[in-house]
């Protein structure tokens, strides 16, 4: 069975600080993928990164990156300099095998809320 | 606006009843996906279509819940006999199934379900 695991439940921050969201994963599949995905008060779900489990090389966009450690089985987020327009809940997802999220759909951890205060 | 867009977005109805809700995925997409978030917690997978073909909904939570997509455009998820657990976010997403977009998700709004 997959699992995510976000830890944090609820993050308040002063805008500018740079913040991390932890997410740890389970799976038995040697062939996964692993996905952010942010909710904005308006709720909306939008895609904000996919990963495979064979490229573990980290990556930056923005103010955005993401730290992929298949050691540890963590794939955390971090916002560096926090505006107030990121408080939303954002979420780690997960799909297996070969579909990368199609057949067996995505397994999303129960997110972690931000708050930016300003 | 050319996202995905689900009606109704709020539904009240009493137990028992029957509720249907509507999907109209992004043209070009043909894959189709229902999750379900309740509060506090990540969506849900319960179904998926390619196409017309519904190629995934042993994670549908019970046989009062059914989703059609019958000429690969939208989609409806039914849920019969309604039951106070089943108030809910009922979120419709959609993608494109090439491997490169695979787990790309274009969510909607969402049709919240309130059983009294």
């Amino acid at each position: 069975a997959q699992k995510v695991t976000q830890a944090q439940t609820e993050i308040s921050v002063v805008e500018k600080e740079d913040v991390t969201l932890d997410c740890v994963y389970e799976t038995r599949d040697t062939t996964y993928y692993l996905f952010w995905y942010k909710q904005p008060p308006s709720g909306e779900l939008v895609f904000l990164i996919r990963r495979n489990s064979f490229d573990e090389q980290n990556e930056i966009s923005g103010r955005y990156s993401w730290n992929f450690q298949k050691s540890t089985s963590s794939f955390n987020f971090t916002i560096t300099a926090s505006q107030v327009v990121d408080s939303a809940v954002y979420f780690c997802a997960l799909s297996g095998g070969y579909s990368g999220g199609g057949a067996d759909g995505l397994t999303f951890g129960k997110g972690t809320h931000l708050i930016i205060q300003p | 606006d050319t996202g995905v867009s689900q009606n109704p977005r709020h539904k009240i109805t009493k137990r028992g009843q029957n509720v249907t809700f509507r999907c109209d995925p992004i043209s070009e997409h043909n894959r189709l996906y229902w999750y379900r978030q309740t509060l506090g917690q990540g969506p849900e997978f319960l179904t998926y279509f390619q196409n017309e073909a519904q190629l995934e909904k042993s994670r549908l939570l019970s046989d009062r819940f059914s989703a059609e997509r019958p000429k690969g455009s939208f989609s409806t998820l039914e849920i019969q006999r309604t039951e106070q657990g089943d108030s809910a976010m009922y979120l419709c997403a959609s993608s494109l199934a090439f491997r490169g977009k695979s787990g790309e998700l274009f969510f909607g709004e969402g049709s919240r379900l309130t059983v009294l």
